[in-house]
């Protein structure tokens, strides 16, 4: 069965800082990874995505993840932290060929100081 | 694209009564899909639907829960005698088909609070 593990559940940064988010997942094959952020008494946003080819995905507000086969990660990064980043984050798994559910992870929560 | 809407944002009944919450994918999505998320959890899926038809139900959908799509666009959950470990949000989600190369796009979520 597909699992997600995100290690990190509270995170805090100072602002302008730089931001990675560590993702590691188990699955029979590459799957498809995506990563979500959610705000308080929200729904989740899609940040990013990655299906196949190139590694390093670019996503909204300035992030990016790269995913790497061998460690069986996606981790999330940003090279400088706004105080509107402030939320949850989730990483998730999605079956291939015949994509129906996701498995997401407990998610971290980024806190970020002015 | 107006988004996926869910109604109503906030839930409050006593044990033992039914809900029912509703929710409006994107239009031109034929999937949509039912997650439920705790505190302090990441989502966890109940199930989807593909146009109409119910093709997957996760084993957190016991048999006090049911979820409609009758005519593949709208749906409803339905939670009848509820319990108070069925606090929680509920998300819905819809996407275009596919091999699951396709985002799902999530709601705002119904958060259910059993008194």
């Amino acid at each position: 069965a597909q699992s997600v593990t995100q290690p990190d559940i509270h995170i805090t940064v100072s602002e302008g800082a730089s931001l990675e988010l560590r993702c590691n997942y188990s699955y029979g094959a590459t799957p498809y990874l995506f990563w979500y952020v959610q705000s308080p008494g929200q729904g989740l946003q899609l940040l990013l995505k990655y299906f196949s080819g190139d590694t390093l995905v670019q996503g909204i507000k300035g992030f990016e993840a790269e995913f790497k086969r061998s460690q069986s990660s996606f981790n999330l990064r940003k090279p400088s932290v706004h105080w509107s980043d402030a939320a949850e984050y989730f990483c998730a798994v999605g079956p291939t060929g015949g994509g129906n559910k996701l498995t997401f992870g407990t998610g971290t929560q980024l806190k970020v100081e002015l | 694209d107006t988004g996926v809407s869910q109604d109503p944002r906030h839930k409050i009944t006593k044990r033992g009564q039914n809900v029912t919450f509703r929710c409006d994918p994107i239009s031109e999505h034929n999937r949509l899909y039912w997650y439920r998320q705790t505190l302090g959890q990441g989502p966890e899926f109940l199930t989807y639907f593909q146009n109409e038809a119910q093709l997957e139900k996760s084993r957190l959908l016991s048999d006090r829960f049911s979820a409609e799509r009758p005519k593949g666009s709208f749906s409803t959950l339905e939670i009848q005698r509820t319990e108070q470990g069925d606090s929680a949000m509920y998300l819905c989600a819809s996407s275009l088909g596919g091999n699951g190369n396709q985002p799902q796009h999530f709601g705002d979520g119904t958060r259910l609070s059993i008194l």
